[in-house]
């Protein structure tokens, strides 16, 4: 199975700050990597999909990049409605496995 | 305005059994894929099962195969995870989602929670 490891686990920032996470695979998956955000009690939201195509609707301050098996999701200049949980995911086989998760809280 | 709905969660004791089902609109139900997805409380995300459009193939995770069984009906616009033997760590929120091309998932439900306690 395709491990996901993800950096940092928990992350403190501020309204307006750059933000990058980091999602790291533990074999190559030809860029089938999704991002998704989660508020607490809430379904996961498709931020990102195939590293780094932005999702129908996702706020351009969004961004994923990437290759083969370290990817990244930036949040240029983080807003109110930004603060939650984001992990990732790959989709290049079965299982298709999540990533431990980034909590984003306010500073 | 695609809408997924869950719907038969609840309490269950050790060894029971549950089947779930996840009502589709807004959308052609018929050429999509579909997942179900889990979250135990205060945990991350977990994806247990995909199922093509066409019911073949499916796949599961290792941590419930032989004990979920993962259907649809594309007639009822329906998917559903009959669930076996439920153990303690099958507790959580199961979610059904689309599957995006194989690229992401682009819709989910709003979860049904699932407790397996005696």
């Amino acid at each position: 199975d395709i491990q996901l490891t993800q950096s940092p686990s928990f992350l403190s920032a501020s309204i307006g700050d750059r933000v990058t996470i980091t999602c790291r695979a533990s074999q190559g998956i030809n860029n089938y990597l999704a991002w998704y955000q989660q508020i607490p009690g809430k379904a996961p939201k498709l931020l990102i999909y195939a590293a780094s195509t932005l999702q129908s609707g996702v706020p351009s301050r969004f961004s994923g990049s990437g290759s083969g098996t370290e990817f990244t999701l930036t949040i240029s200049s983080l807003q109110p409605e930004d603060f939650a949980t984001y992990s990732c995911q790959q989709l290049n086989d079965y299982p298709f496995t999540f990533g431990p998760g980034t909590k984003v809280d306010l500073k | 305005e695609v809408q997924l709905v869950e719907s038969g969660g609840g309490l269950v004791q050790p060894g029971g059994s549950l089947r779930l089902s996840c009502a589709a609109s807004g959308f052609i139900f018929s050429i999509y894929s579909m997942n179900w997805v889990r979250q135990a409380p205060g945990k991350g995300l977990e994806w247990v099962a995909y199922i093509s459009r066409s019911s073949s193939p499916i796949h599961y995770a290792d941590s419930v195969k032989g004990r979920f069984t993962i259907s649809r009906d594309n007639a009822k616009n329906s998917l559903y995870l009959q669930m076996n033997s439920l153990r303690a760590e099958d507790t959580a929120v199961y979610y059904c989602a689309r599957d995006y091309s194989t690229m992401g998932f682009d819709n989910w439900g709003q979860g049904t929670l699932v407790t397996v306690s005696s």
